[in-house]
């Protein structure tokens, strides 16, 4: 079955703890993304990839580190996650980075003390 | 960047109504999608429609790029239908860009 996967999908941490949120996918796609999701708001594009070892901000970059060493992976790095990042994280796959439809992950809700 | 608006923000209907969502967008896009959220926030795919017009059972979905606006429809609504209603824009140069959603709440 065609899909992407994240883990953990839930997650409670402390300042200042590292964590990572682990993005799949399993449709040999070019283009992965992450997004977070605050109350009231739509997605907001955090970090994207076009392709292995090629990665570019979004708009909201800060606090937030992404890496692409293999195709189908595309982990999200906290180093030193803070309050203000808890929030709904959502990762992304597509074959092209913009003319071909995404197809989302379940979603990670992560809450941060 | 594109700024997306959507309206209305919030929309209230008994079911067996019939409804329009609106998504403009402030530049040219290469692409252009409709999502469902669910109550328990997964991302469903509705439409991948950057022009022309697309139906799936009770909904449809038209868009005028040239125009820099798309609509969703939805008939014959019922209370599953609730949920938050997504539109995102995306260009080839790799950045999306979702707009804030309209709240659907379909009443029994």
């Amino acid at each position: 079955e065609a899909q992407v996967t994240q883990n953990p999908r839930y997650l409670i941490t402390v300042t200042g703890k590292k964590l990572t949120v682990t993005c799949s996918q399993n449709m040999n796609h070019e283009y992965m993304s992450w997004y977070r999701q605050d109350p009231g708001l739509g997605l907001r594009q955090i970090y994207y990839s076009m392709n292995v070892e090629v990665t570019d901000k979004g708009d909201v970059p800060e606090g937030y580190k992404v890496s692409r060493k293999e195709k189908r992976n595309f982990p999200l790095i906290l180093e030193s996650p803070s309050p203000n990042q808890t929030s709904l994280y959502f990762c992304a796959s597509s074959w092209d980075r913009g003319g071909v439809e995404l197809f989302f992950g379940e979603g990670s809700r992560l809450t941060v003390l | 960047g594109i700024q997306v608006e959507q309206s209305p923000p919030d929309l209230i209907l008994q079911e067996g109504a019939n409804s329009t969502l609106r998504c403009n967008f402030s530049d040219s896009v290469n692409n252009l999608q409709w999502f469902h959220q669910n109550p328990w926030g997964q991302l469903i795919n509705l439409f991948y429609i950057p022009s022309g017009t697309k139906q799936n059972g009770r909904l449809s979905a038209t868009t005028v790029a040239t125009e820099r606006y798309s609509l969703l429809y939805i008939s014959s609504s019922q209370t599953t239908d609730s949920g938050v209603y997504f539109c995102a824009v995306y260009t080839n140069a790799g950045k999306s860009t979702f707009g804030d959603g309209t709240t659907l709440t379909v009443k029994p």
